[in-house]
């Protein structure tokens, strides 16, 4: 059964380094979404994407985050200077069409020092 | 209430008894979905159920949705000790741009 990857599982970065979380969403689906969950708390919505640009983005999305699809099968989330409050599970997901069920990957688990 | 919470945030039950989860939302919706996290894991889709249907069936899962009330219910029949985990309902809220609003999740325990 297809499904979301995500590379690597688990990250751990210096406050002010950038990352770039990866994610190979399921081949023919056409909307992606990140979302992250920080320990104990909601998964809440960072940003989706179709037609090679952002449809929606939350609050949380400032400018110190960035999406991109380099290419045909890659999905990527960069943070560009990270702070402690990004310490977080960011979790990718895709979906076939807008109001699909979306299918999440098994997560980044990301820890900033 | 904020949107997508879950009720109770714990449950303890019995292997082979029956497990009953309830969500409720505040705004019209185009769907709503209900996921499983066992701890630290992922999120695994269980079943979604659109605005306009009242009652959906997996296997074992039973989903109702009443949007007068603006609330749904998960209910796992027969449980087993391995569908211990988080479940999670998620809203897709109209013209919100298929953004899922997670609730706080109802942690299950099935005691074998």
């Amino acid at each position: 059964e297809p499904e979301v990857t995500q590379t690597p599982s688990h990250q751990v970065t210096q406050m002010g380094q950038e990352v770039i979380l990866r994610c190979v969403p399921i081949s023919n689906h056409l909307y992606f979404y990140w979302y992250r969950q920080i320990l104990g708390q909601k998964v809440e919505f960072l940003v989706s994407f179709y037609n090679n640009e952002i449809s929606e983005k939350s609050e949380i999305f400032d400018d110190q985050f960035s999406v991109e699809r380099p290419d045909g099968s890659n999905f990527t989330l960069k943070i560009r200077s990270t702070k402690l409050e990004d310490s977080a599970m960011y979790f990718c997901a895709s979906s076939d069409t807008g109001g699909a069920t979306q299918y999440f990957g098994p997560g980044t688990r990301l820890l900033v020092l | 209430s904020q949107q997508g919470e879950e009720d109770p945030q714990a449950l303890s039950i019995q292997e082979g008894e029956n497990a009953t989860m309830n969500c409720s939302y505040k705004t019209s919706i185009n769907n709503l979905q209900w996921y499983r996290q066992n701890s630290g894991r992922g999120l695994v889709h269980l079943i979604l159920i659109r605005s306009n249907e009242r009652e959906k069936h997996s296997g074992r899962l039973r989903v109702t949705l009443d949007t007068s009330k603006k609330s749904s219910s998960l209910l796992i029949t027969a449980s087993r000790a391995a569908d211990t985990a988080s479940y999670f309902c998620a809203t897709d809220v109209d013209n919100a741009g298929n953004m899922l609003t997670f609730g706080g999740g109802t942690r299950l325990m099935v005691k074998p």
